[in-house]
């Protein structure tokens, strides 16, 4: 069973930074890109980031650009989320995604989701 | 970079309707488009991929059509437990931008 865990969501001040790291389980994960999508409350869905199988293909979002940064770690089985320089607009609920492929294609498995709450 | 647009915004149907949901690409993006969809407080749900390619599980009265920038997503015969909003995404680059989504609910 594919399993997806995110984790170290919680209220942060404006400017101030932030890591979620998603821990994965039930397939293997070095053979699937992997995505950060996010949700903000009452909102739609939000494509954030991918990185693929092997770090070799990383793309952001026009708005979190210069901001944030993915990464992976395949011998431990997580996905990364650096976020910097947060604004009050990155309120909200992050997913972290399992991709059908080793590049980037559609998402078949989501975890349930940490939520960020960026305020003074 | 490429818009994604969803129409209606929302829409209330009758159980056993047939609901038909358009997305459009502001450029061309091949078949690369998939459907999710998202119930109330629940996580998204791969539908379909491939603009009509219907994932593993998801009942066939779910199907999907397009290329190139206009695609639908039409439930056949509307049952209760398809209250959901509904997402386009286009994956043929980045960023794989999601639609704004199409809420539908019974009459």
């Amino acid at each position: 069973e594919v399993r997806l865990v995110e984790s170290g969501g919680g209220l942060v001040q404006p400017g101030r930074s932030l890591r979620l790291s998603c821990a994965a389980s039930g397939f293997t994960f070095d053979d699937y890109a992997m995505h950060w999508v996010r949700q903000a409350p009452g909102k739609g869905l939000e494509w954030v980031s991918g990185i693929g199988w092997n770090s070799g293909s990383i793309g952001y979002a026009d708005s979190v650009k210069g901001r944030f940064i993915i990464s992976r770690d395949n011998a431990k089985n997580s996905l990364y989320l650096q976020m910097n320089s947060l604004r009050p607009e990155d309120t909200a609920l992050y997913y972290c995604a399992k991709d059908k492929r080793l590049g980037y294609s559609t998402i078949d498995y989501w975890g349930q989701g940490t939520l960020v709450t960026v305020s003074s | 970079d490429i818009q994604m647009t969803q129409s209606p915004s929302s829409l209330s149907a009758s159980v056993g309707d047939r609901v038909t949901i358009t997305c459009r690409a502001s450029q061309g993006i091949s078949k690369y488009l998939a459907w999710y969809q998202q119930k109330p407080g629940k996580v998204p749900k791969l539908l379909i991929y491939a603009a009509s390619t219907l994932q593993s599980g998801v009942p066939s009265r779910f199907s999907g059509s397009g290329s190139g920038t206009d695609f639908t997503l039409t439930i056949s015969s509307l049952q209760p437990e398809d209250v959901a909003t509904y997402y386009c995404q286009k994956y043929n680059s980045v960023p794989l931008t999601f639609g704004p989504g199409t809420k539908v609910d019974i009459k």
